[in-house]
């Protein structure tokens, strides 16, 4: 079955701390990854893809495939990094037919 | 970058009566567009995938009859919630895929039902 897995519903860490937003993913073919954030009162915003290997705002991820995982990392937690994070996945499935699938959401609190 | 518009923002209404969203991509076509619900401080739950020019797929558990969606053109998808009840009160969100697959997504509409 297809799936995002995110485990944590809610991530508190002091500002300046290391963080780690985990993603795990089912899917039976050549997925594309995403990581989406939402601040508070805005609208969800692409945060990262995969396939661009990119560092946005700090935040990097690397896919896994062999762990099937898609991890949001940063060294050093920011409190303006507080919002909703989704992990995302988007392919085609054996029928052909389009999926985007995205996972429960990850809160992260930054404390001062 | 691309826009993905919702109208209404807010919408209060009474149990029974129906509700209409719309949902449009202002600078871009798409030929599918999504429709999720988000319940406060909680993630989004995907209820439906609309389709231009053909039926829309629904998600395990969501009615179609409750959530009528129509994908009328390129640019428009709309989800009509018939005979509202509280329990149908939330906020829905819709999002449009573009260029390299990233989603966009609209601001978001608030239904409440009294």
């Amino acid at each position: 079955a297809q799936r995002v897995t995110q485990p944590e519903k809610l991530l508190s860490v002091f500002k300046g701390a290391p963080v780690e937003l985990k993603c795990n993913y089912s899917y039976s073919g050549s997925p594309e990854l995403f990581w989406y954030v939402q601040y508070s009162r805005q609208r969800l915003q692409l945060l990262l893809r995969h396939i661009s290997r990119e560092s946005i705002k700090g935040f990097t991820a690397d896919l896994n495939k062999g762990e099937t995982s898609f991890h949001l990392k940063k060294p050093f937690a920011q409190e303006e990094d507080s919002a909703m994070y989704y992990c995302a996945l988007s392919g085609r499935d054996t029928s052909g037919t389009y999926k985007y699938i995205f996972g429960t959401g990850t809160r992260l609190k930054v404390l001062a | 970058g691309a826009v993905v518009s919702q109208h209404p923002s807010r919408v209060i209404c009474k149990s029974g009566t129906s509700v209409k969203i719309e949902c449009r991509s202002l600078d871009f076509q798409a030929t599918t567009m999504f429709w999720y619900r988000q319940f406060p401080k909680q993630s989004l739950m995907l209820m439906a995938t609309s389709n231009e020019g053909s039926k829309a797929t629904y998600e395990q558990g969501v009615e179609k009859d409750k959530f009528l969606i129509n994908h009328a053109s390129l640019t428009l998808s709309t989800l009509t919630v018939t005979s509202a009840h509280p329990e149908d009160s939330s906020f829905y969100i819709c999002s449009a895929p573009r260029g390299r697959n990233e989603q966009f997504f609209g601001p978001g509409t608030r239904l409440t039902v009294l």
